[in-house]
């Protein structure tokens, strides 16, 4: 069975700061890797994924990521956040095994003025 | 481009009812994805369908069940509804079925709420 886990439930971070938000997945099958940002009561929106290649991506509002085979890790990264950044982070695994796509239990980011 | 419409957006339903979720995906897309997202048990996946067919099923009782029509149009029904199926269902969209890694396009959800 595949699984992630985000350590950290809520992040607070002061704008202009850089921030790194952490996800471990275990899985013995291939996988591809997601980070999607979920606003006030909105849906989801892709920022980034990992399906094979580079292991560092870019993704949509100065966000990025890297994937650590080694370390089954796919933390993601800012280098200087915005007040509209304030929202809540998931990371996800999706594995070949089973072929579902797994969400960790999301981290809030909370951008202090 | 329209984005991925799911109706109703808000809905309050009884114990014991059966509700139906509808979502029209993305012009062109033929994968619809299908999850409940509730702050105790976070976002879990309950089925993903391709071309009319069902590709996979989350771990859910037998009262879950969906389908895809022709154009892509997707069901989900949820029957002798229990308080703990009250959540926001997400339905999302894609070109291709997910082992493709195509992107997934949430729509906004189906709020339901059981009493």
């Amino acid at each position: 069975a595949q699984s992630v886990t985000q350590l950290d439930s809520q992040v607070p971070v002061f704008e202009e700061a850089p921030v790194e938000l952490r996800c471990n997945y275990s899985s013995s099958v291939s996988v591809y890797l997601f980070w999607y940002v979920q606003y006030p009561n909105q849906g989801l929106q892709l920022l980034l994924k990992y399906l094979s290649g580079s292991t560092l991506v870019k993704g949509i509002n100065g966000f990025e990521a890297e994937f650590n085979k080694s370390q089954t890790s796919f933390h993601l990264r800012k280098p200087s956040v915005h007040i509209s950044d304030t929202a809540e982070y998931f990371c996800a695994v999706y594995g070949f095994g089973n072929e579902k796509l797994t969400f960790g239990t999301g981290t809030r980011l909370t951008i202090i003025p | 481009k329209a984005g991925v419409t799911q109706t109703p957006r808000y809905l309050i339903k009884t114990r014991g009812q059966q509700v139906t979720l509808s979502c029209s995906p993305i012009s062109g897309h033929r994968s619809v994805s299908w999850y409940q997202q509730t702050p105790g048990q976070g976002l879990q996946f309950l089925f993903e369908y391709f071309s009319e067919t069902q590709r996979n099923k989350g771990n859910f009782p037998g009262r879950f069940s969906g389908r895809q029509f022709s154009n892509s149009r997707s069901e989900m029904n949820v029957s002798t509804l229990e308080l703990g199926d009250s959540a926001l269902y997400l339905c999302a969209s894609s070109l291709e079925d997910s082992r493709s890694g195509n992107t997934i396009y949430f729509g906004e959800g189906s709020w339901l709420t059981v009493v």
